[in-house]
């Protein structure tokens, strides 16, 4: 599938504090998905963006949909130390079932 | 909802048998079930799409006569890894999607807990 640039690879971070990463992509997406892998585990959906400039939020988690349909970036607020694992962005290119996903984001939380 | 469950979660076996994996979706019907291969430390590389009923759509590069995937009903597909080699040795993970939930999540893909597949 088409690649997407995720950034950052890995951060470490305090806990308590703001986390925020991205993904950009040279096509149009549809769809935009965000999931969280711990280690030895499938990935599990964090939020799913349906529309462009879409801001969704799940409790601590907020993402949006670019406005150009090429990007989109999540937010983690206040920090736990169960936020620990890999983060993954997913999306749709048009009328396509399957996932493109980015390279992952390892978050490290110090406590 | 969209509980998807794999079987088994681990397993060893030795160069050249074959080894089955299932996938279930528990709560809803999968009309499309994909199959992903994850090595450490890396992102989900698909390998193959099924669809109930029709023969599995494979990824470029990926063997289909040595990964025999069946998706006979709308809860189950299996992955079958035939005459494994060490270099098979993976973390297998499925996935799943549905109309169950109608609309816009039938784009939504859950997925199951992952295989880890060791051949010595």
């Amino acid at each position: 599938g088409q690649q997407l640039n995720q950034s950052p690879q890995s951060m470490f971070i305090q806990e308590g504090e703001d986390v925020s990463m991205n993904c950009t992509s040279s096509s149009i997406f549809n769809t935009w998905l965000w999931y969280k892998q711990d280690p030895g585990e499938g990935p599990v959906l964090l939020i799913a963006l349906y529309k462009a400039g879409e801001l969704t939020s799940n409790g601590r988690l907020t993402a949006q949909f670019g406005i150009t349909r090429k990007d989109s970036f999540l937010n983690i607020s206040a920090s736990i130390p169960s936020d620990v694992g890999i983060y993954f962005c997913a999306g749709h290119l048009s009328n396509d079932y399957k996932l493109s996903f980015g390279a992952g984001t390892t978050v490290t939380v110090r406590a | 909802g969209a509980v998807v469950s794999q079987h088994p979660s681990w397993v060893i076996c030795k160069s050249g048998t074959s080894v089955k994996i299932e996938c279930r979706s528990l709560d809803f019907q999968a009309t499309t079930m994909f199959w992903y291969r994850q090595f450490p430390k890396q992102s989900l590389m698909l390998m193959a799409t099924s669809n109930e009923g029709s023969k599995a759509t494979y990824e470029q590069g990926v063997e289909k006569d040595k990964f025999l995937i069946n998706h006979a009903s709308l809860t189950l597909s299996t992955l079958t890894v035939t005459s494994a080699h060490p270099e098979d040795s993976s973390f297998y993970i499925c996935s799943a999607r549905g109309w169950a939930f109608g609309g816009q999540s039938a784009y939504e893909q859950y997925f199951g807990p992952g295989t880890r597949l060791t051949v010595t």
